[in-house]
C-alpha cells in the first residue's frame, strides 16, 4: 500500500518570497491533517481536514498561511510571505476518519523549508 | 491548555541497557495517550494507544504504560535499531476535531 506522498522534500526560499506544498494521502483516507515541526520541538497541527472541510484551523497563521482539499483527495499548503521562523518541517499525515479511537496517523516523510 | 513535557531530551545507552522514556501530560480529559516513533528526515511511525490509568501494551522490546498524571515508555534490551526519537501525543475529550497534541520527543540514542 502506498504511503503518504509530499513534495518537494527540500525548498529554500528568501523571506518575504511564497513557497508551496503538496500532499496525497493514502488511497480511501478522509481525514488530512498538516502539522509544522520546527526542529527540536514535536509536531504542532496547523490545519486538519475531513474531507473537503475544514475541521480545525485555529493554529494556522492565516495572514500568510492558506491550504486548500480539493475534491477531498490531494492537498496543498501556501505560504506567502515567507518568514524566517517559517523554517521548519511541514508534514502531511491522512488517517481513515478523525483521530479518534485510536490516534493512528499515517505521515508523510515531511517537506523541510529553510527561509533566509 | 493541554501540555505534554517529555524527559530526558535525549538519552544514549548501550546495547542491552534497558531504560524508561517519560512522558508527563496535563489535559481537561483525556481520551488518549498515543507513542510514536519518528527516525531522522522521516515522518512518525505510530506505535501504541492507552486509553486508560493501568493500561499497558507491548511491541517487541517496547511497553507503554500509563497513569492518571504520565506514561511511560519501557525498553528492554534495547538494540542500535531502536535509535530513534520518541515522541508521545495526547488527544482531549471534547474537542471537537480531536486533534493531537504533542510533546517535544525524546532521541534516544543505542550504542552497539
Amino acid at each position: 500500500e502506498a504511503g503518504v506522498a509530499q513534495s518537494p522534500r527540500y525548498k529554500i526560499i528568501e523571506k518575504r518570497q511564497s513557497v508551496a506544498f503538496w500532499c496525497n494521502p493514502i488511497s480511501g483516507h478522509a481525514t488530512l491533517y498538516w502539522y509544522q515541526q520546527i526542529l527540536g520541538q514535536g509536531p504542532k497541527l496547523l490545519i486538519q481536514f475531513q474531507n473537503n472541510g475544514v475541521v480545525d484551523d485555529s493554529q494556522l497563521p492565516k495572514d500568510r498561511f492558506s491550504a486548500e482539499r480539493l475534491k477531498g483527495v490531494d492537498s496543498t499548503l501556501k505560504i506567502q510571505p515567507a518568514k524566517l521562523e517559517d523554517s521548519a518541517v511541514y508534514l502531511c499525515a491522512s488517517s481513515l476518519r478523525l483521530a479518534g479511537n485510536t490516534g493512528e496517523l499515517f505521515f508523510g516523510e515531511g517537506s523541510r523549508l529553510t527561509v533566509l | 491548555e493541554d501540555q505534554v513535557t517529555q524527559s530526558p531530551e535525549a538519552l544514549r545507552l548501550q546495547e542491552g541497557e534497558s531504560s524508561s522514556l517519560n512522558c508527563s501530560y496535563t489535559v481537561s480529559g483525556l481520551r488518549g495517550l498515543f507513542w510514536y516513533r519518528q527516525d531522522p528526515g522521516k515522518g512518525p511511525e505510530f506505535l501504541f494507544t492507552l486509553y486508560s490509568a493501568g493500561e499497558e501494551k507491548e511491541k517487541e522490546r517496547l511497553k507503554a504504560t500509563l497513569t492518571k498524571k504520565e506514561s511511560f515508555l519501557h525498553i528492554t534490551a534495547p538494540k542500535p535499531e531502536d535509535s530513534a526519537t520518541y515522541l508521545c501525543a495526547v488527544q482531549a475529550i471534547g474537542q471537537g476535531a480531536q486533534k493531537l497534541v504533542f510533546g517535544q520527543g525524546t532521541r534516544l540514542t543505542i550504542n552497539p
